[in-house]
Formats: C-alpha cells, sequence, structure tokens
C-alpha cells in the first residue's frame, strides 16, 4: 500500500511568517506531486502541483520537491490568516492510477 | 465554466438503508473519480472511470459499494447496505484525462461534496 505522510498538525504560524508544509511517501517510483487546500466544510483545491526535482513558486507559494530523499514540501510566504486551511499533499505512483493523499496539515495564522 | 456538480449535498439515513449519490463532471473531462473522505483523514480513492470503463475500484468495498458512469458522463455512487463506518463525504472529481501523464495540469477538480451521515 503506497503511503504519504504528513504531519497532523496543528501547525501555528503568526501573519506575515513564513509556513512549511512537509509531506514523505513511500512510492519511490512516484511521478507527480500536487498540494491542494481544504477549508473546513469544503472541497479540496489544486494549490499547485510538481513533477521535477527542485523549486517551484507560484506567488507566495514554493513547491519543493527532493526525490531521492522521497520528500515534497509546501512553502507559504508571507502567511495570511486566510490561508488557514487543512493542506493536502497527494501522490501519484508509479505503475498506478491512483492519486494518493496524505491526512493533510492543519495550518493556523495567527493575527 | 461550470464545475463539478454533486448532489444531493446532505444524506441522513439509519444503518442498512441505501443511497445514491450524483455527480456530473467538467464537460469533456474523460477521467472521473469517486472519494471517501472521513472526518479528520485524507480523501481516499473509491473507483476511477475512464470515460465509460473502469480504471481502479481497488478499494472500493464492492459488497456494498456500486458506481456507474453511464454514456462517460453523469455517475452514480450507490450504497446498499449503509452501515455507521459509511458516514463521510463523498466527492466527486474529474480531470480532462487520468493524472500522471505529464503533458500539463492534468489536475483534479473536485465537487463541493455530498456528505453523508449513518445513523
Amino acid at each position: 500500500q503506497k503511503e504519504v505522510e504528513q504531519n497532523s498538525g496543528p501547525l501555528s504560524v503568526p501573519e506575515g511568517a513564513i509556513a512549511s508544509l512537509n509531506c514523505t511517501y513511500s512510492d519511490r517510483g512516484s511521478q507527480s506531486f500536487f498540494w491542494y487546500r481544504q477549508y473546513s466544510g469544503k472541497s479540496p483545491e489544486l494549490i499547485m502541483f510538481i513533477y521535477s526535482n527542485g523549486d517551484k513558486e507560484d506567488g507566495r507559494f514554493t513547491a519543493q520537491l527532493n526525490k531521492a530523499s522521497q520528500y515534497v514540501s509546501l512553502l507559504i510566504r508571507d502567511s495570511q490568516p486566510s490561508d488557514s486551511a487543512t493542506y493536502l499533499c497527494a501522490v501519484y505512483g508509479a505503475g498506478s492510477y491512483q492519486l494518493t493523499f496524505g491526512k493533510g496539515t492543519k495550518l493556523s495564522v495567527i493575527p | 465554466e461550470a464545475g463539478v456538480a454533486q448532489s444531493p449535498r446532505y444524506k441522513i439515513i439509519e444503518k442498512r438503508q441505501s443511497v445514491a449519490f450524483w455527480c456530473n463532471p467538467i464537460s469533456g473531462h474523460a477521467t472521473l473519480y469517486w472519494y471517501q473522505q472521513i472526518l479528520g483523514q485524507g480523501p481516499k480513492l473509491l473507483i476511477q472511470f475512464q470515460n465509460n470503463g473502469v480504471v481502479d475500484d481497488s478499494q472500493l468495498p464492492k459488497d456494498r459499494f456500486s458506481a456507474e458512469r453511464l454514456k462517460g458522463v453523469d455517475s452514480t455512487l450507490k450504497i446498499q447496505p449503509a452501515k455507521l463506518e459509511d458516514s463521510a463525504v463523498y466527492l466527486c472529481a474529474s480531470s480532462l484525462d487520468r493524472v500522471g501523464r505529464n503533458s500539463g495540469a492534468n489536475v483534479l477538480t473536485f465537487g463541493a461534496g455530498s456528505r453523508l451521515t449513518v445513523l
């Protein structure tokens, strides 16, 4: 069973700080990595995806992928109270058509 | 473009009863997914369709759950008979194509979900 692990949190950061969310995965052949944000009572919405090792930036968000360490992270710069949500890491494994989600990390940005 | 439509939004039933959820994906999206999300957990894939064929149903409890995708568009997920542990949000999602083909942003777009409470 392919696994995606996330610290459930809650992770609390002050407004304006950098929030760092981490995710590890068990399938070394995994190819595609996604970060979704889920507000309480709402459905997940895509933040960004990354396929290649290194960093990918989109506005205040940066995804970092290290396939050798089987590790993907999401950095949120200048965190805002509106960023308070659960962040889900999702991984598409090798030889599988299944997108596997972690349990999510709950982020609280304190004003 | 219109999003993924789901109904009903909420359903309360007693154990051993049956329930059905409906999903209409984004127009033109070939791949449709049903996920189950239990409170405090991440979504778990139940079944994935590519057009009207099943790609993956390895985690679908087939003794009580069934799903179909008529004509490669709408889909229905049925639970019969329901158990207490089926209480969850059932999320439908769609994508242009199967996730993993690195041809672009073949990402999942989720519907609002159907919240099921089994008493």
